[in-house]
């Protein structure tokens, strides 16, 4: 399967900051997703990154807020903006291609910690 | 209620045993099914698809029923190393390949 990387892996930042997390993968995926795991619960999608395209956004997640980039099939940035400390969280990209599309691989997430 | 509802547990099971997690799902368009594992303070890992016939891979055993909306995950003869959170996952092609995760169940194994 493919090798996913997040960068940064963890931050500490103060409030009313942003922070653009990547994520690269060693090879070409059709789709690209958005996770945020906050603290003791489960996982949840904020958006779908579209290589091209404006990403689709989950109920509950806007593009002002979480603004995603995907200028190709290996790479996708998430912006946490204008930070407060109710985005403190893990956040993770997943990937799914070929003909499993349908399953998702996660890579290694970014803990995000405001202060 | 959540889509996909899970027994939090956690089940604490001597090594040797054999442990059942179920998980139901309220959207019966949901076509893909899954469990995964997630390590403390890592990333969830595919353990396996879960197929309408039911599969099986070495110590781990997946069920689904359709009719009743319901998934299963045995462990035979646990290991420490199972020691994880185990989340259901289903996948509702409808909405753009979208995982809609359960909020898991923690299994302990102890020696």
């Amino acid at each position: 399967s493919a090798v996913i990387s997040q960068k940064p892996s963890r931050d500490i930042c103060q409030r009313g900051t942003s922070l653009t997390i990547q994520c690269q993968v060693d090879s070409q995926v059709t789709m690209m997703f958005w996770y945020r795991q906050q603290p003791g619960q489960s996982l949840t999608l904020i958006a779908t990154a579209n290589q091209g395209s404006e990403a689709t956004y989950e109920s509950g997640f806007v593009i002002d807020k979480f603004p995603i980039s995907r200028p190709n099939l290996t790479f996708s940035t998430l912006t946490v903006s204008n930070m407060s400390p109710e985005d403190s969280s893990i956040y993770l990209c997943s990937v799914a291609s070929g003909r499993r599309y349908n399953e998702q691989f996660f890579g290694p997430g970014t803990r995000l910690t405001v202060l | 209620r959540k889509e996909v509802e899970q027994d939090p547990g956690p089940f604490n099971v001597p090594e040797g045993a054999t442990v059942a997690f179920n998980c139901t799902y309220s959207n019966s368009a949901s076509q893909s099914f899954f469990w995964y594992r997630q390590d403390c303070r890592k990333e969830p890992k595919l353990l396996m698809s879960v197929y309408s016939s039911g599969n099986e891979d070495g110590r781990f055993t997946a069920q689904l029923n359709r009719a009743s909306q319901y998934i299963s995950l045995l462990i035979r003869d646990s290991k420490l190393s199972d020691s994880a959170t185990y989340l259901c996952v289903v996948n509702n092609r409808e909405y753009g390949n979208k995982l809609v995760f359960g909020a898991g169940t923690i299994l302990r194994v102890k020696s």
